[in-house]
């Protein structure tokens, strides 16, 4: 089984500042990474897949980078909206692992 | 317009086996490189994968977990069904289902783009 390590697990920033998450992937899982964002008592939103690509109708302030093991996961110019949990899964075999999550918060 | 929806029960009492079924609309599970799968959530926790189902029928599960569960798809009825047994409180949180697709001629895949709004799963006696 793929293993995926997220950091850091909380992260606390102030609006608009720039925000950065890694994931790691415990063998190359090529691109096949995704990035979402959930709020409390909601599905997982789909933000980023393939790594890099945005999905549809996410701003553009996201992004992700990365591909094999290492893969980093970015919000630019944080809003307050943006207050939720972010995770990772890749999708290269099963089991299709998540990552831990990070928690972030406002200062 | 693609969704999905679970349903199921509440509350199940520690031993039993727990039924959930994911109902969508907007895609077949017949089309090629198709997939429903399933992720929980305890309360609190992080989100984990538990399993698919292919547009072949085919299946595949959470290593940790593939003793207990089995996933079946209606594909007449657009539903897929997960069973899960000798449940325990561990197993508590909220069961989502999603899809997966795989473009089988480039190799591309789409996976985790929608999902239900999620069953919570209590299990207590």
């Amino acid at each position: 089984d793929i293993q995926m390590t997220q950091s850091p697990s909380s992260l606390s920033a102030s609006v608009g500042d720039r925000v950065t998450i890694t994931c790691q992937a415990s063998r190359d899982i090529n691109k096949y990474l995704n990035w979402y964002q959930q709020k409390p008592g909601k599905a997982p939103k789909l933000l980023i897949y393939d790594a890099s690509i945005l999905e549809t109708g996410v701003p553009s302030r996201f992004s992700g980078s990365g591909s094999g093991t290492d893969f980093t996961f970015t919000i630019n110019s944080l809003q307050p909206e943006d207050v939720a949990s972010y995770y990772c899964q890749h999708y290269d075999n099963v089991p299709y692992n998540f990552g831990q999550g990070t928690n972030l918060r406002i200062k | 317009q693609v969704t999905l929806r679970e349903s199921g029960p509440a509350l199940v009492k520690p031993t039993q086996t727990l039924t959930l079924t994911c109902t969508f609309s907007g895609f077949s599970l017949n089309t090629l490189g198709m997939c429903v799968t399933w992720v929980r959530q305890p309360p609190g926790q992080a989100l984990e994968w538990l399993g698919l189902i292919d547009w072949g029928a085919d299946t595949r599960y959470n290593t940790s977990l593939r003793t207990r569960l089995s996933i079946s798809g209606d594909t007449s009825k657009n539903q897929v069904v997960l069973t899960m047994t000798n449940m325990g409180p561990a197993d508590t949180g909220t069961y989502f289902c999603s899809r997966i697709q795989k473009d089988a001629s480039s190799g591309n895949v789409k996976a985790f783009d929608v999902w239900g709004q999620g069953t919570m799963v209590t299990v207590s006696s």
